[in-house]
Formats: C-alpha cells, sequence, structure tokens
C-alpha cells in the first residue's frame, strides 16, 4: 500500500520568514496531494491540494510543488503569522473512486512573533 | 453551508463497553470516512461508506464498524473498548467521482476509555 513519509516532524520560524514541509510517497500511482492544517481542538482543514497532470499551485502566501519522478512533494508558506501556527499533514490518494488517503505523520509549525 | 458535524464532542467509557458516534456530512455529499488519531499521531484509515455501502476498510479490527443511512450520516461504533481506542476519531465527507474529490473533516469526538 502507499506509505506517505513527511519532514520535518517540528519546525519553528521566526514571523515573515518562510516554512518548507517536504513529503514523499511511494505509490507512483497516486495522483491527489492534499494538505490540510490542524489547529488545536479542531478537525483538519483542507488548505491547498494539486492532482499529479499539475506541477505547481499557489493560493496566497501558500504553494505546493510536485516532482513525479521523485515523487515527492512541498508545502511552502511565506510571510509566515503567528496564526500559521498548527500541525500540517501532507497526503497522497490514488484515483479511480477508491478515496483512500494515506496520510503524513504531520509537521507542527510554530512561528514565533 | 454548514460543514461536517459530529457528535458528541467528548465520550468517556471504561473497558469492554460500546461506544457510538455519529457524523453528518456536507450537504451533497455521499461518501463519509472514518479516521483514527491518537494523541500526536497521524490520521488513521478506518472506514469508508458511499451510497450506504461499505467501501473500504483500514487495518482495525472487527470490533469497529459503522453504518451509512439513507441521508448519508453515519455511525461509528467501538465495541468491547480497550484502553488504546482512547483517541480523537474523525469523520470527513466527499463528493463521490472517479477523479478524488475533497475530504472535508468535522472537529472529531474525543474518546476517552477509563
Amino acid at each position: 500500500g502507499e506509505n506517505v513519509e513527511q519532514h520535518p516532524s517540528t519546525l519553528s520560524v521566526q514571523e515573515g520568514d518562510s516554512a518548507v514541509i517536504k513529503c514523499t510517497y511511494s505509490d507512483s500511482a497516486s495522483n491527489y496531494f492534499p494538505w490540510y492544517k490542524q489547529e488545536l481542538g479542531k478537525g483538519p482543514q483542507l488548505i491547498i491540494d494539486i492532482r499529479s497532470n499539475v506541477g505547481e499551485k499557489k493560493d496566497q502566501r501558500i504553494a505546493v510543488t510536485l516532482n513525479k519522478t521523485a515523487k515527492h512533494f512541498s508545502l511552502h508558506i511565506t510571510e509566515t503569522q503567528p496564526e500559521d501556527s498548527a500541525v500540517y499533514f501532507c497526503a497522497a490518494s490514488l484515483s479511480g473512486g477508491y478515496q483512500k488517503v494515506t496520510f503524513g505523520t504531520g509537521t507542527k509549525l510554530q512561528v514565533i512573533p | 453551508e454548514a460543514g461536517v458535524t459530529q457528535s458528541p464532542t467528548h465520550l468517556i467509557k471504561t473497558r469492554g463497553q460500546q461506544a457510538t458516534l455519529r457524523c453528518s456530512p456536507i450537504s451533497g455529499h455521499t461518501s463519509v470516512y472514518w479516521y483514527q488519531q491518537a494523541l500526536g499521531l497521524g490520521l488513521q484509515f478506518l472506514l469508508w461508506y458511499d451510497e450506504g455501502e461499505e467501501r473500504n476498510r483500514g487495518n482495525f479490527p472487527p470490533r469497529f464498524s459503522g453504518r451509512q443511512f439513507p441521508n448519508y450520516s453515519s455511525e461509528l461504533n467501538v465495541n468491547a473498548l480497550e484502553l488504546e481506542d482512547s483517541a480523537l476519531y474523525l469523520c470527513a465527507s466527499s463528493l463521490r467521482g472517479i477523479v478524488n474529490q475533497p475530504q472535508h473533516f468535522g472537529d472529531g469526538t474525543r474518546l476517552s476509555i477509563l
């Protein structure tokens, strides 16, 4: 089955700096890669996603890149703010209606004011 | 638009008891997923229901079961509770399609086993 590795497990950055979280996946058939943000006491919230026919996607301060050959994808947050502090999860999913998403182990991001 | 709602927010049980957790998906979503998130750990896939049928199951024992109702809401039942079942149980919903659709999560039910 699919295996998703996520690094780093914790990340501290100064407010205004950039943060990068990296994930690798094992199944080359995976073609959908969502990212979730989980705040304390809340469920994960979808923040951005990318499909395998796209190499990069941006949404304001957030961007995701995908390298299908190397089977890795990354989340980039620019101009970090204290409210970006949360746990971030990457995930990978197969097509064909299987709808089974494999999550990474999470990255706890702390933005220091 | 209302999001995914889960009840109860917290549930306290003792070993050997049974727990029932409930989930209402986003209106129009037919797929419901259940995940277990143990403290400090990632999300482990439990079950996927769509159109009233169980479509996929994670690596969990049979005492974890559930169902989906005609209105697409869902229940997760955990029998013979064990201490290690203490976790946050998350429900997510999505549209059904050939191309994978984003899953949207509720805020979970915190299950504590004493």
